[in-house]
C-alpha cells in the first residue's frame, strides 16, 4: 500500500517566489497534517483538515501561507512570497480520524531551501 | 494547555547496551500517547501508542513504554540497542475532545546515537 505522497521531495528557491509543496494522503483516511521541522523550533503544526474541511490553521505562521483541500486525495501548502526563514522540511501526514486516538502517518517530506 | 517534555536531546549509548528515553506531559485527563522515529531525511514512523489499560505497551524494533500516571511520564526503553536504532525520536501527546481534538503535541526529540 502506498503511504502518504508527498513533491516535491526537495525544492531550491530564491526569495520571493511562489511555493508550492503537494500532498497525496493514504486512501480513506479523512484527516491530514501539515507540518513544519526546524533545528530551533522542531515539529510544528501548521493546519489540519478533517473531511477536506481546515479545522484549525492557528499554527499558520503568517498570511504568506496558505494550504487548500480540493478533495480527499489532495493537499497543497502555499507560500507566497517565500523568505529565507521559511527554510525547513514539510511534512504532511494523514489518519483516519480525528479523535487524539489515530495514528498519524507521516509523508517522507519535503525539504525547502529558500535562498 | 498540553505539552511534552524530553528532557534529553542527545543521547550515546553502546550498541547492546539498555536505553531508556524519557518523555513527560502535561494534560488535564489521561492522554493518548506516541512514540515516532525518524530516521535521517525520512518521515516519522509510530513505534508504539498508548489509549488506555495495561500501562506497558510493546512496539515495533523490540521497543517498549511504560505510562506513569502519577508522574506524568511516558519513557520509552529498549533492552539491547542496535547500531541501526540510531536514529531520533519523538514523544506526542493527542487530545481526547476539545477544540484540539485530533491534534498531536510532539517534544522536541531525542537524538540517539550508538556507539560500536
Amino acid at each position: 500500500d502506498a503511504g502518504v505522497i508527498q513533491s516535491p521531495r526537495h525544492e531550491v528557491t530564491e526569495m520571493g517566489q511562489e511555493v508550492t509543496l503537494r500532498c497525496k494522503p493514504i486512501s480513506g483516511h479523512n484527516s491530514l497534517f501539515w507540518y513544519r521541522q526546524t533545528m530551533m523550533r522542531g515539529l510544528e503544526l501548521l493546519i489540519y483538515f478533517n473531511n477536506n474541511v481546515p479545522i484549525d490553521d492557528s499554527g499558520m505562521p503568517e498570511d504568506r501561507f496558505s494550504a487548500k483541500m480540493p478533495n480527499a486525495s489532495f493537499s497543497t501548502l502555499k507560500i507566497q512570497p517565500s523568505e529565507p526563514r521559511d527554510s525547513a522540511v514539510y511534512f504532511c501526514a494523514s489518519s483516519s480520524g480525528l479523535a487524539g486516538q489515530y495514528e498519524q502517518y507521516f509523508g517522507p517530506g519535503t525539504r525547502l531551501t529558500v535562498t | 494547555a498540553q505539552s511534552v517534555t524530553q528532557p534529553d536531546i542527545h543521547i550515546t549509548v553502546s550498541e547492546g547496551a539498555s536505553l531508556e528515553l524519557r518523555c513527560n506531559y502535561s494534560y488535564g485527563a489521561t492522554p493518548y500517547l506516541f512514540w515516532y522515529v525518524q530516521s535521517p531525511g525520512q518521515g516519522l514512523q509510530l513505534l508504539l501508542k498508548y489509549f488506555s489499560g495495561d500501562t506497558l505497551v510493546q512496539g515495533i524494533k523490540g521497543f517498549e513504554a511504560e505510562f506513569k500516571r502519577s508522574q506524568s511520564s511516558f519513557n520509552l526503553r529498549k533492552p539491547s540497542v542496535h547500531w541501526s536504532d540510531a536514529a531520533e525520536y519523538f514523544c506526542a501527546v493527542g487530545a481526547h475532545v476539545g477544540g484540539s481534538q485530533g491534534n498531536l503535541i510532539f517534544g522536541k526529540g531525542t537524538k540517539l546515537s550508538v556507539k560500536p
